[in-house]
């Protein structure tokens, strides 16, 4: 089955770049979406079809997926962006959806 | 609005079995594939089925197949998880999310807030 890998941290100060990246053999040919979870509350998608905002989500949040990483940058971060993030793909082979493990967003 | 409302989850001893539904509104239901995703405390999302929208095609994780039904009904809007042979990996919060799919990809575009299965003796 697919795996995408993510790294279990990441930290950034307030008002800097935040780099979570994603996986996964050759994951570029694939489309990658991103979520956005908080304590206590259900996943938001954040960043669908690698690049692509939903209404709603601020211009702070965008996406790249090349080769085998899936890269999701959120600019000037807030505290408010503090959660953890998981990517997730379709893994056409077994019609399976996939999450990779998560990362768990710090604003220092 | 879209609204996806869960219920249905508790406690339940190992071996047992338990039926999730999920309640939608705010979109023509019988239009979207549907999905069940869920997360053990303190760890990362796990999609558990899917289902299309006439319920003609269902895919399931591997450590849910035989036991695990998903279903729908689109004349009352609903989503169900028929869940037999309940073990204690199985605890965890259960979410219905609405599925967006294309030709090349799908996505969870919406979830509803959860409900918690805890299987223990």
């Amino acid at each position: 089955s697919y795996v995408l890998t993510q790294p279990p941290s990441v930290s950034v100060a307030p008002g800097k770049t935040a780099r979570i990246t994603c996986g996964g053999n050759n994951i570029g040919s694939k489309s990658v979406h991103w979520y956005q979870q908080k304590p206590g509350q259900a996943p938001v998608l954040v960043i669908y079809y690698d690049s692509d905002r939903p209404s709603g989500i601020p211009e702070r949040f965008s996406g790249s997926n090349s080769g085998n990483t899936a890269t999701l940058t959120i600019s000037r971060v807030e505290a408010g962006d503090e959660a953890d993030y998981y990517c997730q793909v379709w893994d056409s082979s077994s019609d399976h959806m996939v999450f990779g493990g998560g990362t768990k967003l710090t604003v220092l | 609005e879209v609204q996806l409302v869960e219920s249905g989850g508790g406690l339940v001893q190992p071996g047992g079995s338990l039926r999730l539904s999920c309640a939608a509104s705010g979109f023509t239901f019988s239009s979207y594939w549907m999905s069940w995703v869920r997360q053990a405390p303190g760890k990362g999302l796990e999609w558990v089925a899917n289902i299309k929208q006439d319920g003609s095609e269902k895919y399931y994780v591997d450590s849910v197949k035989g036991r695990f039904t998903i279903s729908r009904d689109n004349a009352k809007n609903s989503l169900y998880l028929q869940m037999n042979s309940l073990r204690a990996e199985d605890t965890a919060v259960y979410y219905c999310a609405r599925a967006e799919y294309s030709s090349s990809s799908g996505n969870f575009d919406y979830w509803g807030q959860g409900t918690l299965v805890t299987v223990s003796s």
